[in-house]
């Protein structure tokens, strides 16, 4: 089966702590997306790769790091700098970056809670 | 900056009701417009797309959406709603930057069908 998967599904974090929030996907696509879903605010952007070896910041990238060096994999850290990181993570992925035209299809979420 | 809003936070509607969804983007180029839904418990998937030709987009169950390029807006449109409509409904948009496709999501409007 393709498709897109997030690990683990819940995750607890001790304030102060970092964490990596896994994706991976075998779809063979090139671009990966990380968004932020907060209740009333949508997806918000946090990073994006177009291409291995390669990642943009998006809207809310302050807290975060990632990195790529698979082409299948783009795992999020989420640092004790994130002001406020308990939130649901959606990881997405798309055929090309490059162009306008790809839907992105998305993983199941990993629901982030600092206690 | 590029922003996408979506009005209807939080619609109720009987079964057989008409159902129009509002979505309007701020930005002024060339865009690819989405509409993607999340059902209860499961991934964000696509409804719909935009990208030239035809402004009336016809998706999955029944949904379409008319782009009107004139007032910035890809409202999304089903005749008759069934229970199983319930979901979230999110309206994005996507431009190419600078190479990079760059998405925009809406803030989301949660349905409620009512049997």
């Amino acid at each position: 089966d393709g498709g897109i998967t997030q690990s683990p599904k819940y995750l607890f974090r001790k304030e102060g702590q970092n964490v990596t929030l896994s994706c991976e996907q075998n779809l063979n696509h090139d671009a990966m997306y990380w968004y932020r879903q907060d209740p009333g605010q949508g997806l918000r952007l946090i990073y994006y790769s177009q291409i291995v070896n390669d990642f943009q910041k998006g809207d809310i990238a302050e807290g975060y790091s990632v990195s790529r060096e698979k082409k299948e994999s783009f795992p999020l850290t989420v640092t004790s700098a994130q002001k406020n990181p308990t939130a649901f993570y959606l990881c997405a992925s798309s055929i090309e970056g490059g162009g306008s035209y790809n839907e992105q299809f998305f993983g199941p979420g990993t629901r982030l809670t600092v206690l | 900056a590029q922003s996408v809003s979506q009005h209807n936070h939080h619609v109720i509607l009987s079964e057989a009701a008409s159902l129009e969804l509002g979505c309007n983007y701020s930005y002024g180029g060339t865009v690819n417009l989405f509409w993607y839904v999340q059902y209860p418990g499961q991934h964000l998937q696509l409804l719909l797309k935009y990208f030239s030709g035809d402004p009336l987009v016809k998706g999955i169950k029944g949904f379409e959406a008319e782009f009107i390029k004139s007032k910035f807006s890809f409202n999304l449109r089903k005749p008759s709603v069934q229970w199983s409509d319930t979901a979230e409904y999110f309206c994005a948009v996507n431009k190419n930057s600078g190479g990079y496709q760059k998405v925009t999501f809406g803030t989301g409007t949660k349905l409620q069908v009512i049997p």
